[in-house]
C-alpha cells in the first residue's frame, strides 16, 4: 500500500527565515507523482507542484523549492525568507494507479501546520 | 471564471437525519473526487467518480452515498449509518486519464452533528 508520512505535524518560525518541510513516501509502482498542498486557513487546497518519479531535477520558483531524492523517498519542500502569508497547511501526496491502471487517486500525507510569527 | 463550488459552507444535522452536500465544477472535467478531513487526519477519500454514471468507494465509503448523473455535479449524501460525521467534506475534480492528477479542490463544507 502507498503510504506519505510528514513527521512535523507543526512547525512554527519567525518571518525571514527558512524553513523546510519533510515528506516521504513509500510505493511500489516505477512511475508515481508527487504533489505538494498549501491549505489556508479559509479550507481551501491549492495546488503548488506536480514532480514525476522519473524526473529528480530540483525546482524553483520563488521562494518556494523543492528537493525530489528517489534514493531516499523523500520530496522535501523549502520555503525560502518566509512570510506571516505563508501560514497554513501543507500537504504532501502521491498518486496512485488504481486496479486498472488508467486511472489514478491521491494518497495524502496529514499535512504541516507552519505558523509564520512577525 | 473556472472553479469548484461547494454548498453550503456550514451545514447542521441533528443525528439520524440524511444530509446531501453540493459540489458542482464547471472545468470539464470527467473526474470528481470527495475527500473528509478531520484534525491531525489529513485527506481521506470517500468516493470518486471518474465519468458520468459510474463511481468507486473510497477509503472510507461506509455511512456515505455518491450519485453522477452529470459531468459537472457529484453530491455526497451522509447518511444516518455514518456514525461520526462531524467533519470538513472537500470535493475535487481532475482531468481523466492523465498520469498525473493535479486534483482542484473547492473551498469545503463543515458539516456539524447536533
Amino acid at each position: 500500500a502507498q503510504k506519505v508520512t510528514q513527521a512535523q505535524t507543526e512547525i512554527s518560525v519567525v518571518e525571514k527565515e527558512d524553513v523546510t518541510l519533510d515528506c516521504v513516501y513509500e510505493t511500489r509502482d516505477t512511475t508515481y507523482y508527487l504533489f505538494w498542498y498549501k491549505q489556508p486557513p479559509s479550507g481551501e487546497l491549492v495546488f503548488l507542484i506536480r514532480r514525476n518519479s522519473f524526473d529528480e531535477q530540483n525546482e524553483i520558483s520563488g521562494r518556494y523549492s523543492w528537493n525530489f531524492q528517489k534514493s531516499t523517498s523523500s520530496f522535501n519542500f523549502t520555503i525560502t525568507a518566509s512570510q506571516v502569508v505563508d501560514s497554513a497547511v501543507y500537504f504532501c501526496a502521491l498518486s496512485e494507479a488504481n486496479s486498472g491502471g488508467s486511472n489514478y487517486k491521491l494518497t495524502f500525507g496529514k499535512g504541516t501546520l507552519l505558523t509564520v510569527n512577525p | 471564471d473556472g472553479g469548484i463550488t461547494q454548498s453550503p459552507k456550514y451545514l447542521f444535522r441533528k443525528e439520524g437525519q440524511n444530509v446531501t452536500l453540493s459540489c458542482e465544477q464547471n472545468l470539464n472535467h470527467d473526474a470528481m473526487y470527495w475527500y473528509r478531513q478531520d484534525p491531525g487526519q489529513g485527506l481521506r477519500l470517500i468516493y470518486y467518480s471518474q465519468i458520468v454514471n459510474d463511481f468507486q468507494k473510497g477509503d472510507i465509503a461506509e455511512g456515505y452515498s455518491v450519485s453522477r448523473e452529470k459531468k459537472e455535479s457529484f453530491p455526497l449524501t451522509v447518511t444516518s449509518a455514518q456514525k461520526n460525521p462531524t467533519a470538513f467534506y472537500l470535493c475535487a475534480s481532475s482531468g481523466w486519464g492523465a498520469l498525473y492528477n493535479e486534483q482542484f479542490f473547492g473551498p469545503g463544507t463543515r458539516l456539524t452533528v447536533l
